[in-house]
């Protein structure tokens, strides 16, 4: 069965600092990577997927995470963190499957906080 | 153009009423779903919905029920609201490779 951990519940940094949000996964079969990003009081938005293409993807607001397949880790990354990045963050993983009907399994979230 | 839209974005009522919440999307996705997001964010997907097939969490009672007119709508019908059914509730849908659209959410209280 799918599962999908993150490591951390809050994960504090320094405005300007790296942040990396850590994501592993655990799948049968090559999966589909997702971050989702989700800001006070609203809907969760795509900030990257991974899709069997290149193992590092860009994403927007300068993320970027990186597919390794020996660790089962997709970690979120930035090279300095900015104020409007404090959110809470999703890891996601699907199947490839021969049908439209895909499902998400999610990881339980990251809150990622942002110090002046 | 908003790509999924959902109304209301915040439901107040007591306890024992039935409610609906409407979800329309203009992406032209095949596949919708319903999720709901508990007060420590957890996200639970409580359904998956296309033109073929319509996915069920066993976890969700059967109080909950959606109901989709057409492939760009996907409502979902509460009926005897409880105490415990106050969370957000997400729309999304999606495109061939899972990843998912969603809307902006709908905020329910039970009172």
């Amino acid at each position: 069965a799918q599962s999908v951990t993150q490591l951390g519940s809050h994960v504090s940094v320094s405005e300007g600092a790296l942040v990396l949000l850590r994501c592993n996964y655990s799948s049968s079969v090559p999966p589909y990577l997702f971050w989702y990003v989700q800001y006070p009081n609203q809907g969760l938005q795509l900030l990257l997927k991974y899709t069997s293409a290149a193992t590092l993807v860009k994403g927007i607001n300068g993320f970027e995470a990186e597919f390794k397949k020996s660790e089962t880790s997709f970690h979120l990354t930035k090279p300095s963190a900015h104020m409007s990045d404090a959110a809470e963050y999703f890891c996601a993983v699907s199947e490839d499957q021969l049908d439209s009907n895909y499902q998400l399994i999610w990881g339980a979230g990251t809150k990622l906080i942002i110090k002046p | 153009d908003t790509a999924v839209s959902q109304t209301p974005k915040y439901l107040v009522t007591q306890m024992g009423n039935d409610k609906s919440i409407k979800c329309e999307q203009n992406l032209g996705h095949d596949t919708m779903y319903w999720y709901k997001q508990d007060s420590k964010k957890f996200l639970k997907i409580m359904f998956s919905y296309n033109n073929k097939e319509l996915i069920i969490n066993e976890t969700v009672p059967n109080r909950f029920s959606p109901k989709s007119p057409d492939k760009a709508h996907l409502n979902l019908h509460i009926n005897s609201l409880e105490l415990g059914d106050s969370a957000v509730y997400f729309c999304a849908s999606s495109q061939t490779d899972g990843g998912s659209f969603f809307g902006q959410g709908t905020r329910l209280t039970v009172v």
